[in-house]
């Protein structure tokens, strides 16, 4: 089925390690998005790339780093993992400035302990 | 800055009952809005959005928002409630200039009882 896939959907870290969640599209979409979801917080936006090769920082960056090499792929790495970072990760994606709605991936569960 | 406001943690509602979800907005520009549905375990869903037009947007599964600009705000309605409608509801808002960015609400959760 077409849409936005994100793997690993669980996944449990030790403080420090590093691991790296990929979100993969074939809508051909211009824009890809990374969010959490935290309780009681709705959506924060991460990073958020425009096209391929191109990334900029959402409102909660720091701790995250990101890629877009391929059109269809959009990285969100975490290179030490801190337990402030146990979240719901969603990626989605969206057609250029047309402002059609997000397809959103099934989201990761990340617990860092 | 941008922000959304979902005064509501949990609405309850009886099945067939109508359902309202409000939502708030700050914004600076034209607000570009959107609302969207969680169930349990699962990514968020598209459900409506308002651009320009009509002030009441139609969407999935029965749903509607109106757009009320004097009040800044975004409600998310359906006449008669399903239990299978029970979910998180997110409203989200966007500017013209905002490379699609959506800033979304905490959310409210739905619960439709029998």
């Amino acid at each position: 089925n077409a849409g936005v896939t994100q793997t690993p959907k669980f996944r449990v870290l030790k403080t420090g390690q590093s691991m790296t969640l990929l979100c993969a599209q074939d809508m051909n979409h211009e824009y890809m998005y990374w969010y959490r979801q935290d309780p009681g917080m709705g959506l924060r936006l991460i990073h958020y790339s425009v096209g391929e090769g191109t990334t900029a920082k959402g409102e909660v960056p720091d701790g995250y780093n990101v890629s877009r090499l391929k059109k269809q792929n959009f990285l969100l790495g975490l290179e030490s993992a801190a337990p402030s970072q146990t979240s719901v990760y969603f990626c989605a994606s969206t057609e250029g400035q047309r402002l059609y709605g997000y397809t959103f991936g099934s989201g990761t569960r990340l617990t860092v302990v | 800055a941008q922000s959304v406001a979902q005064p509501e943690d949990q609405v309850n509602v009886a099945e067939g009952n109508p359902l309202t979800v409000k939502c708030t907005y700050s914004v600076s520009g034209n607000p570009y809005l959107f609302w969207y549905v969680q169930y349990p375990n699962r990514g968020l869903q598209f459900l409506l959005k308002y651009i320009t037009g009509d002030n009441l947007v139609k969407g999935s599964y029965g749903f509607e928002a109106e757009f009320n600009k004097s009040q800044t705000s975004f409600h998310l309605k359906k006449p008669s409630a399903l239990v299978s409608d029970s979910a998180l509801y997110f409203c989200a808002v966007s500017n013209s200039g905002g490379y699609n960015k959506l800033i979304f609400g905490a959310g409210t959760r739905l619960a439709v009882h029998p």
